[in-house]
């Protein structure tokens, strides 16, 4: 069936770090990926997404490309700060299905 | 800017007891959403629901669980007899259409079921 593997947190880097959060999936078809953030209390907030091969999704200055030949959509971001500081969660989608399927999460720490 | 609100914040229950876990999607909204997350696991998908009926559930969501639009703003999951596994956060979503839409979730109710 469909999944999605991320790599485990916690992640913690000095603000300004380069971020790579590592996301590989497994799809029957040709899904939809997303980025979804959640900040402390608060529910999942889409990031980004992107719905087919070679796309690039970016926001926030978070950037993920979808690619098909690696089934990867790692997220990056050029410079942290301590405001990025959230549990992040990779997730896909199939075409005319309901459900979004998730990674287990990121948690990520920026220190000042 | 609308969103998918969530009530209560927290639930504890007894072992056995119904409760009902409470959501407003964003008003114009068609399809709703119900997750799950077990502390330190995966967001897993409950259940679906457009036009009045499931679209779609995992095999999760049993006999024991149920979902309900009462009225026009409302959007209810009830748990009949709880087990100490579902002690989980739930979180609630609407989209507007299916297709490629975003998925708006709230902030999710924590259930401590003991």
């Amino acid at each position: 069936g469909n999944s999605v593997t991320q790599m485990e947190g916690p992640v913690t880097l000095s603000e300004e770090a380069f971020l790579t959060i590592n996301c590989t999936y497994t799809a029957t078809g040709y899904p939809s990926l997303f980025w979804y953030v959640q900040y402390p209390g608060e529910g999942l907030q889409l990031l980004l997404k992107a719905t087919k091969a070679d796309d690039k999704g970016s926001n926030k200055g978070f950037e993920a490309t979808y690619r098909k030949e690696t089934t990867s959509f790692h997220l990056e971001k050029g410079s942290v700060q301590v405001s990025d500081s959230a549990v992040y969660f990779c997730a896909l989608r199939e075409n005319r299905d309901d459900k979004i399927i998730f990674g287990k999460g990121t948690r990520l720490h920026i220190l000042p | 800017e609308p969103e998918v609100t969530q009530t209560p914040s927290h639930q504890v229950t007894q072992m056995g007891q119904e409760v009902i876990l409470r959501c407003v999607p964003i008003s114009n909204h068609l399809y709703f959403y119900w997750y799950r997350q077990i502390l330190g696991q995966k967001v897993e998908f409950l259940v679906s629901f457009y036009n009045n009926e499931i679209s779609e559930k995992s095999e999760i969501f049993d006999d024991q669980f149920s979902v309900e639009r009462p009225d026009g703003s409302n959007f209810t999951l009830k748990i009949r007899s709880t087990k100490l596994e579902d002690s989980a956060m739930y979180f609630c979503a609407s989209s507007m259409t299916l297709n490629y839409n975003e998925q708006f979730f709230g902030p999710g109710t924590r259930l401590t079921v003991l």
